[in-house]
């Protein structure tokens, strides 16, 4: 079974530029999530999917940060303008079904440098 | 803001050794505790988790201890081999019935052979 893939691996842009990750999640897994982890810390949850529809995006930065999953399928997150804080490792994770159990499936993440 | 406190923030145990790592969360409504282990440029996978109905999970060398009155939850590394050097996180629901998480800041892990 493949896992969950995550492109670009890495991403170095300016302070102020844009960028933007891609995740595709392990087939037939309905929930999606964009999770941000700084360097030294926890993953952070950005915004959670079930199939197409937002279940949870309080703590996304909605004046830079985007995201959407149209099809219910693959998803994109968006930066733009990006911060000096904004550094960090972006990770998709994807899990089978909704409720709190169940274990969450992680890509290996993007790496974001913002200089 | 709903957290979970997680400690040591790094631990050095000796091949064959236990390593104990714990975490403390404040809302007494979580109902599941996962711990995930992360190796360096992977993203994090679920090593164990459990459910509050019960003290104790085992699953090989690892074992989660719940606390329920403590509300504290630890993970033990018993024989701690070098390849379990990693960061382990413990979480919890983040709330509600949405089934996203909330993680611990990390536990980094080195077994010295």
């Amino acid at each position: 079974e493949a896992g969950v893939a995550q492109s670009p691996r890495y991403k170095i842009i300016e302070k102020r530029q844009s960028v933007a990750f891609w995740c595709n999640p392990i087939s037939g897994h309905a929930t999606l999530y964009w999770y941000q982890q700084i360097l030294g810390q926890g993953p952070k949850l950005l915004i959670q999917f079930q199939n197409n529809g937002v279940v949870d995006d309080s703590q996304l930065p909605k004046d830079r940060f985007s995201a959407e999953r149209l099809k219910g399928v693959d998803s994109t997150l968006k930066i733009q303008p990006a911060k000096l804080e904004d550094s960090a490792v972006y990770l998709c994770a994807s899990k089978l079904a909704g409720g709190n159990t169940g274990e969450l499936f992680f890509g290996e993440g993007s790496r974001l440098t913002v200089l | 803001q709903q957290q979970v406190k997680q400690s040591p923030q790094s631990l050095i145990v000796q091949k064959g050794g236990i390593s104990i790592i714990n975490c403390a969360y404040e809302n007494t409504a979580f109902d599941y505790f996962p711990w995930y282990q992360q190796f360096p440029g992977k993203g994090p996978a679920l090593l164990i988790a459990i459910r509050p109905d019960v003290s104790e999970k085992k699953e090989g060398r690892f074992t989660i201890s719940f606390n329920k009155s403590a509300k504290q939850f630890s993970l033990h590394i018993m024989d701690s081999q070098p390849g379990d050097s990693a960061t382990y996180f413990c979480a919890a629901p983040r709330g509600g019935s949405q089934g996203n998480l909330i993680f611990g800041k990390g536990t980094k892990l080195s077994v010295k052979p």
